[in-house]
């Protein structure tokens, strides 16, 4: 069954530094979201995308966040500057349409 | 706005017990059910889902009921088994058309289930 795959698995890094979470959709999702889940709390929508462009943010998604979708495939989450509250498992879902997200393993964030 | 809300957990089964896990909703439209699950280790996968009032969806032995009337979309399943250990989530999507949407999530419930 095709997947939805993030890498890193697990990313560590210095509060200031930025980051680059990768996900590689389903190939014919046209639809794709990214969403964050703090240890011990819910998991919560940050940005959906489609046709290049953000189709939908939630207010944690802020000037410090930027998706793209470089080279029609990879997609990305980029943290300008981290914070330690950033520290998350980031997950990538995909669709196709009129179908339900596909969720990637996710990417454990964590901000020392 | 929209919200979910899922029972207290965790929830700790013997084998082959009776299993609910109660999911209530807040949404201003018409939405779609989910019920997804978290094995250790892993990405949420959808367990199943409903669309409209009255419809049931079903996967795995799981089972949950789309009522309207309660907001609420209550997973059940008659016998678990100690692979059914993982932490459940109910969500909700207000999309329509041509996408599902964001989905709005649960706070999880961590089931075990002892042989």
């Amino acid at each position: 069954e095709p997947e939805v795959t993030q890498t890193p698995s697990h990313q560590v890094t210095q509060m200031g530094q930025e980051v680059i979470l990768r996900c590689v959709p389903i190939s014919n999702h046209l639809y794709f979201y990214w969403y964050r889940q703090i240890l011990g709390q819910k998991v919560e929508f940050l940005v959906s995308f489609y046709n290049n462009e953000i189709s939908e943010k939630s207010e944690i998604f802020d000037d410090q966040f930027s998706v793209e979708r470089p080279d029609g495939s990879n997609f990305t989450l980029k943290i300008r500057s981290t914070k330690l509250e950033d520290s998350a498992m980031y997950f990538c879902a995909t669709s196709s349409g009129n179908q339900p997200q596909h969720f990637g393993d996710g990417t454990r964030l964590s901000i020392l | 706005g929209d919200s979910v809300t899922q029972m207290e957990g965790p929830v700790t089964l013997s084998e082959e017990a009776f299993l609910t896990i109660n999911c209530t909703y807040t949404a201003t439209g018409y939405p779609s059910l989910f019920w997804y699950v978290q094995y250790p280790g892993e990405g949420l996968q959808l367990l199943l889902k409903a669309t409209k009032a009255d419809d049931k969806g079903s996967n795995k032995g799981f089972e949950a009921t789309y009522r309207k009337e309660t907001t609420s979309f209550h997973l059940e399943k008659g016998s678990v088994q100690v692979s059914d250990s993982a932490v459940y989530f109910c969500a909700l999507s207000e999309g329509g058309g041509t996408s599902y949407g964001k989905l709005t999530f649960g706070q999880g419930t961590i089931l075990t289930v002892h042989p």
